[in-house]
């Protein structure tokens, strides 16, 4: 079974850009979380798509958005961005069937913002 | 609001003794809780998970956890460390659903030859 794929890998951006990040979960899980990874940080959640309805946000600006499609796909969207977006981010995916079940992480998207 | 707390953030450990990484967790109901480990510029692999049941559950490469409820603690051990060991490793916990998940500050662990 493929695990949590995540493109691009790197990415480097100019302030003030926008930038769109994808993840594909793994297939048959319909929930999908978006986390961003920093030094200062550390890692923070951002939010999380099931059955393409955004079902719970971090606290993080109305510049960080995301969607999720009916192939449970999901991308995220930075618009005017700030050096301190610059991070890792990582997206997992998970069964969510009702009963517990365990995140699958993806490798990440390295966005640098110069 | 949950929150979770690794008290060390560094930790330098001789290849083959054994490790601990301590994780302390808030959260005002039965937790799920996560220990995830991260090489550098890499994503995050789950090493082991506690639902319910068991509060000693075991995980790959050769980890355990124990729960304990009274101590709001879910500390990682191994009895022998190797050097592919060293990386960061993070304690999570669920919340609002087990697909949102809080993560503590990280514990970077070094191994010594």
């Amino acid at each position: 079974k493929a695990g949590v794929t995540q493109t691009p890998r790197y990415l480097i951006k100019t302030r003030g850009q926008q930038v769109t990040l994808s993840c594909s979960p793994i297939s048959g899980h319909r929930s999908v979380s978006w986390y961003q990874q920093t030094p200062g940080q550390g890692l923070q959640f951002l939010f999380e798509y099931f059955s393409e309805t955004q079902r719970n946000k971090g606290n993080f600006p109305g510049r960080f958005s995301g969607r999720q499609f009916s192939n449970s796909r999901s991308e995220m969207n930075v618009s005017t961005l700030e050096l301190g977006d610059s991070a890792l981010y990582l997206c997992a995916s998970n069964a969510d069937t009702g009963v517990a079940t365990e995140a699958f992480f993806g490798q990440g998207t390295r966005l640098t913002v110069v | 609001a949950q929150s979770v707390t690794q008290p060390d953030i560094h930790i330098t450990v001789s290849e083959g003794a054994s490790l601990e990484l301590r994780c302390n967790y808030s959260y005002g109901a039965t937790p799920y809780l996560f220990w995830y480990v991260q090489s550098p510029g890499q994503g995050l692999q789950l090493l082991l998970k506690y639902f319910s049941g068991d509060t000693l559950v075991q995980g790959i490469k050769g980890f355990e956890a124990e729960f304990k409820r009274s101590q709001s603690s879910f500390n990682l051990r191994k009895p022998s460390v190797h050097w592919s060991d060293a990386a960061e490793y993070f304690c999570a916990v669920g919340a609002g659903g087990y697909s949102t998940l809080t993560f503590g500050k990280g514990t970077m662990l070094l191994v010594s030859p």
